[in-house]
């Protein structure tokens, strides 16, 4: 069946960096713009990053901005999230979440299980 | 602070209807289409409805949403101890050139 699975996540030192990972399967990867989301302990939602089907356009949001970068690999059907300069206030689950169609601006259909990142001295 | 905006909180009791707002601006709701997704409690969030109105495979026809102009609902129809969950909007954000969150809604069946 279709699913995403995040590994990746642990206990970090602020300044530090840290790789998550993301294993898709039951779909064409390829096919699909991928996002991660994260979720700060007891807060809500907040978009990190997306990347288009062939990785050739990749954006972010501005707290993460110089920091994160997103790739992916297509023949590995796996998307990445690496994550330089921790900060305490990236502390989070991180989520990723496959495009309902493929673009970058559509519904999240699939969402993973969530890797939590804790960024702490 | 979220850009879209919803109420923190509401209630309902079993068969009772309850909506749930969403407040966006002409850059993102007023522009694009509109998201909802279920969150309960220890788990992912669930894709509840895309596209303003359309329902992914699976999800009861008791959840309905609707979109004017800037803003959003989210209705539940005969509420259900199980919906009781965290409900957030979402809409793709062009001055920002990525999708924004409302801060959630915390749906308790009373």
């Amino acid at each position: 069946q279709v699913q995403l699975v995040e590994s990746g996540g642990g206990v970090v030192q602020p300044g530090r960096s840290l790789r998550l990972s993301c294993a898709a399967s039951g779909f064409t990867f390829s096919s699909y713009a991928m996002h991660w989301v994260r979720q700060a302990p007891g807060k809500g939602l907040e978009w990190v990053a997306f990347i288009t089907y062939v990785g050739s356009n990749k954006f972010y949001a501005d707290s993460v901005k110089g920091r994160f970068t997103i790739s992916r690999d297509n023949s590995k059907t796996t998307l990445y999230l690496q994550m330089d300069s921790l900060r305490a206030e990236d502390t989070a689950v991180y989520y990723c979440a496959k495009t309902f169609a493929g673009s970058p601006n559509d519904a999240f259909d699939i969402w993973g299980q969530g890797t939590m990142v804790t960024v702490s001295s | 602070q979220s850009v879209l905006t919803q109420p923190p909180s509401a209630s309902g009791t079993p068969g009772q209807r309850v909506t749930i707002s969403c407040s966006g601006s002409s850059s993102n709701i007023g522009s694009d289409t509109v998201n909802w997704y279920q969150q309960l409690p220890g788990t992912a969030p669930k894709l509840l409805i895309y596209s303003n109105n359309q329902r992914p495979s699976g999800v009861p026809d008791r959840f309905s949403g609707s979109k004017s102009g800037t803003s959003a609902s989210l209705a539940i129809s005969g509420l259900q101890s199980e919906d009781e969950a965290d409900y957030y909007c979402a809409a793709w954000d062009d001055s920002l050139n990525g999708p924004v969150f409302g801060g959630g809604t915390k749906l308790t069946v009373l």
